[in-house]
Order: structure tokens, then C-alpha cells, then sequence
């Protein structure tokens, strides 16, 4: 069964960094696309990064320059590396995965993991 | 951007009764929506891709239409379970911008 755990989230300072991580299980993320998707409290789901199988990584733009995906083939996890935080980044950040149906349909996702920024 | 808007914001419906949902893209997409099943504290579930193909395992109550601009999601004779909270997405852009609408919540009548 494929899984997807987030971990890593917490309260921050405005201006702080976090690592979020996501833990893979039953694939592999080296031959899977993987995204992050936020949920601010009280809002709908805003689509944040993916890193390709071939490793090319996009963002939107709410984050560009500021956060940075990535992955480690050995752990089978993805990272999101979050700087220069603010508190419109106050979010519960979900790890997806493209499914097999294509580029961008989310298949599997986890629970989440809260991140609040603030003073 | 592509901005989704679905509409209503919130759905009252009885158990055992239809609800139908709608989604709206700012351009056209083709058929390059899902939608999603959310419950607080669970992991968002991915019901249709392609605006009307039924994931792996989603009951036939399910189903989706549409192209272009609008899409519907319709459930026939609502289960306690699909109470819930009803996402769009597309899934045009290249490279990857994927966005979502602000959710339709289908509560109890």
C-alpha cells in the first residue's frame, strides 16, 4: 500500500525557517512526481511544489525564492525547506503524490502537518 | 493564474438524496479537473480525474462531467460518508501550476 507521512511542522517565527519531510512508503519518490498542498485555517487547498521524477522542482509563485523541494533517493522522502517565513504561510502542509492517472491528479496523500507562524 | 470557482459554498442535502456540484475555470482547461473528498483530520481523496473517469476503488454514486470552462460532480443518494467538503482541481498549466476551487461543503439537511 502506498503511504505518504509528513512530519517536521511546528510554531515558528515570522522570519524563521522549517524543514517539513515526507516519509514514503510502498513507492519510490526517486520515480514519482511528489507536491506539497497547504491548507491555510478556515481556506480551501493551494497547490505549493512538486519535484518531478526527473528532479526538475516548481513552485508557486506565494512561495517562490522562498521555499525549496527536494528529495533523498536513500531515505525515500521529500523535503520542503521553508525561509523567510510569514505568518500567510500558517497552514496544515499535505504531501501528495501524482498519481498514476498523470502530471498534477494527486493520488495519494497524508494527514498532514501544521506549521503556525507566529510571534 | 487559472482560478477555479465552485459554487454553492455550501450544499444542505438529505441522506439518500442527490447533490450536484459545480466548478467553474477561469480558462478553458479541456477536461484537466479532479475533484477530492476532504474531512478535517483525513487525508484529502482523490474521487475523478480527466472531469469524468472514477478512481480506483470510488463508488458508481460518483460521477463527473464537463469541458472547457465548466465541470459538474454529482453524487446520487448521499451516504453519511460523503459528507464532506468537495474540492476541484485542474491540472492544464505547463509548467505546473496546478489550483484548486475553494471547496463546496455538503452538510446535512
Amino acid at each position: 500500500e502506498m503511504q505518504v507521512v509528513e512530519s517536521g511542522g511546528g510554531l515558528i517565527q515570522p522570519g524563521g525557517s522549517l524543514r517539513l519531510s515526507c516519509a514514503a512508503s510502498g513507492f519510490t519518490v526517486s520515480n514519482n512526481s511528489v507536491n506539497w498542498v497547504r491548507q491555510a485555517p478556515g481556506k480551501g487547498l493551494e497547490w505549493v511544489s512538486v519535484v518531478h521524477t526527473g528532479g526538475s522542482t516548481y513552485y508557486a509563485d506565494s512561495v517562490k525564492g522562498r521555499f525549496t523541494i527536494s528529495r533523498d533517493n536513500s531515505k525515500n522522502t521529500v523535503f520542503l525547506q521553508m525561509n523567510s517565513l510569514r505568518a500567510e504561510d500558517t497552514a496544515v502542509y499535505y504531501c501528495a503524490r501524482d498519481s498514476r492517472f498523470g502530471e498534477g491528479v494527486l493520488g495519494t496523500w497524508g494527514l498532514g502537518t501544521l506549521v503556525t507562524v507566529s510571534s | 493564474e487559472i482560478v477555479m470557482t465552485q459554487s454553492p459554498a455550501t450544499l444542505s442535502v438529505s441522506p439518500g438524496e442527490r447533490a450536484t456540484l459545480s466548478c467553474r475555470a477561469s480558462q478553458g482547461i479541456g477536461t484537466n479537473l479532479a475533484w477530492y473528498h476532504h474531512k478535517p483530520g483525513q487525508a484529502p481523496r482523490l474521487l475523478i480525474y480527466d472531469a469524468s473517469t472514477r478512481a480506483t476503488g470510488i463508488p458508481a454514486r460518483f460521477s463527473g462531467s464537463g469541458s472547457g470552462r465548466e465541470f459538474t460532480l454529482t453524487i446520487s443518494r448521499l451516504q453519511s460518508e460523503d459528507f464532506a467538503i468537495y474540492y476541484c482541481q485542474q491540472y492544464n498549466n505547463w509548467p505546473p501550476a496546478w489550483t484548486f476551487g475553494q471547496g463546496t461543503k455538503v452538510e446535512v439537511k
